[in-house]
């Protein structure tokens, strides 16, 4: 079967860097991408990886290791408004998207 | 404001009944899907529809219906509603299969 996992949950300091990790198992690869969601809103874009290594975008970057079935998302500088879950999706060789359940990541002052 | 709007954003509805939620978008995207999101797990595909005039069955079709009678309509049916269909829908679109999602804001449903 097709599985995608992803902690739970995390905790993560204002200001500090805050890794969430994702390791995919899938029937083909089309890319992975990471998603932000706030509590009763809908989830919004943040990266896309479809080659192995770092893709930066501000304080936000995701690597990818295909080889490994394995993805990171990197938070730097975190910021209270971090506060959401982080939903890793891999899009599969039918160009269908599994989903992770999601990390919440809760920032503390 | 470009994007995707959903209605209704919450209902509470009786077992048995028929419902529609609805989903526009007006950002001209070929590709539009329907997701539930249930706590503890990832979204997961109830439709989806790659271009005006076709459908397609996700993860979990059965006891919904979709139509694409239009590139900017796409209405998601129960036609008997159960409880476990107590959810959060989301109605996505893309301009492509390898595109990112833009997700409409969500429709709440309890069914009691």
């Amino acid at each position: 079967g097709q599985n995608i996992d992803q902690p739970t949950e995390m905790t993560a300091t204002e200001g500090a860097i805050v890794q969430i990790n994702c390791t995919y198992q899938t029937s083909g690869f089309n890319g992975l991408f990471w998603y932000q969601q706030h509590a009763g809103e809908a989830p919004t874009f943040l990266s896309y990886n479809v080659l192995d290594g770092l893709e930066e975008k501000g304080r936000f970057s995701s690597f990818l290791s295909r080889s490994k079935g394995y993805s990171y998302l990197l938070l730097k500088e975190l910021q209270m408004k971090d506060s959401a879950s982080y939903l890793c999706a891999v899009r599969d060789s039918n160009y269908q998207l599994i989903w992770g359940a999601g990390t919440k990541l809760i920032i503390k002052p | 404001i470009a994007g995707i709007t959903q209605a209704p954003t919450s209902q509470i509805l009786a077992a048995g009944r028929r419902m529609t939620l609805r989903c526009t978008q007006d950002m001209r995207h070929n590709a539009m899907y329907w997701y539930r999101q249930d706590l503890g797990l990832g979204l997961r595909l109830i439709h989806y529809s790659n271009t005006a005039g076709t459908t397609g069955k996700g993860e979990v079709p059965d006891g919904y219906s979709v139509s694409r009678a239009n590139t900017d309509d796409f209405p998601l049916t129960l036609a008997s509603a159960v409880p476990s269909q107590t959810s959060v829908y989301f109605c996505a679109s893309s301009d492509g299969p390898t595109g990112e999602l833009f997700f409409g804001e969500g429709s709440r449903l309890t069914v009691l």
